[in-house]
């Protein structure tokens, strides 16, 4: 039963550029969210995507953007790259709305800004 | 506003020796609440849930935690700590108040370091 698969594990990038992130959730679960986690710090939440659509978001401006397939993967997009980005960024995936299914994460993608 | 604090950024134990990792969390709605744990360079494992009934969970590795609503707290405790249970601990809290459960809010994190 394969988890939440991210890729690419490592990412540099320059400021300014743009990134995608890939997220594939663990089998069975419909519902992919994703946190950025700088260095020291807890998680901080992103969005949710449920059947496509993005239903909750956090603090976060509209630089970050994301999508969800019709096969639940989702990708996560960071427009015009500020040093300020450079994190741990974490999808999680769960079945939506079901609150005795918790999060399972992935291991993550790292991304540098340089 | 909806916040999770853990007071404690490093702990350190001795190999064999209890520990116990605090969280406390704010804001009205009834909430549930996950203790996760990451090791460096990974992503986050699930030690244990608590949604409903009763108050202390057991999870896996031998930790519990157990929910003081009249605290608001969610303390995570191991009787007997490893050597391999080195790792940084996030207490996690969602509320039933209509939002997505997907949405948690993360405390700070605790860094445990263990002593041979």
């Amino acid at each position: 039963d394969a988890g939440v698969t991210q890729s690419p594990t490592h990412l540099i990038k320059t400021r300014g550029q743009q990134v995608t992130l890939r997220c594939s959730p663990k089998s069975g679960h419909d519902t992919v969210s994703w946190y950025q986690q700088a260095l020291g710090q807890g998680p901080q939440f992103i969005f949710q995507y449920y059947e496509e659509e993005e239903r909750q978001r956090g603090n976060f401006p509209d630089r970050f953007s994301g999508h969800q397939f019709p096969n639940y993967s989702s990708e996560l997009n960071v427009n015009a790259l500020l040093l300020g980005d450079s994190a741990l960024y974490l999808c999680a995936s769960t079945l939506y709305r079901a609150y005795n299914s918790p999060l399972h994460f992935g291991n993550g993608t790292r991304l540098t800004v340089t | 506003a909806q916040s999770v604090t853990q007071p404690d950024i490093h702990i350190t134990v001795s190999e064999g020796a209890s520990l116990e990792l605090r969280c406390n969390y704010s804001y009205g709605a009834t909430p549930y609440l996950f203790w996760y744990v990451q090791s460096p360079g990974q992503g986050l494992q699930l030690l244990l849930k608590y949604f409903s009934g009763d108050t202390l969970v057991q999870g896996i590795k031998g930790f519990e935690a157990e929910f003081k609503r009249s605290q608001s707290s969610f303390n995570l405790r191991k009787p007997s700590v490893h050597w391999s249970d080195a790792a940084e601990y996030f207490c996690a809290v969602g509320w039933f108040d209509g939002g997505s459960q997907g949405n948690l809010i993360f405390g700070k994190g605790t860094k445990l370091s263990v002593k041979p």
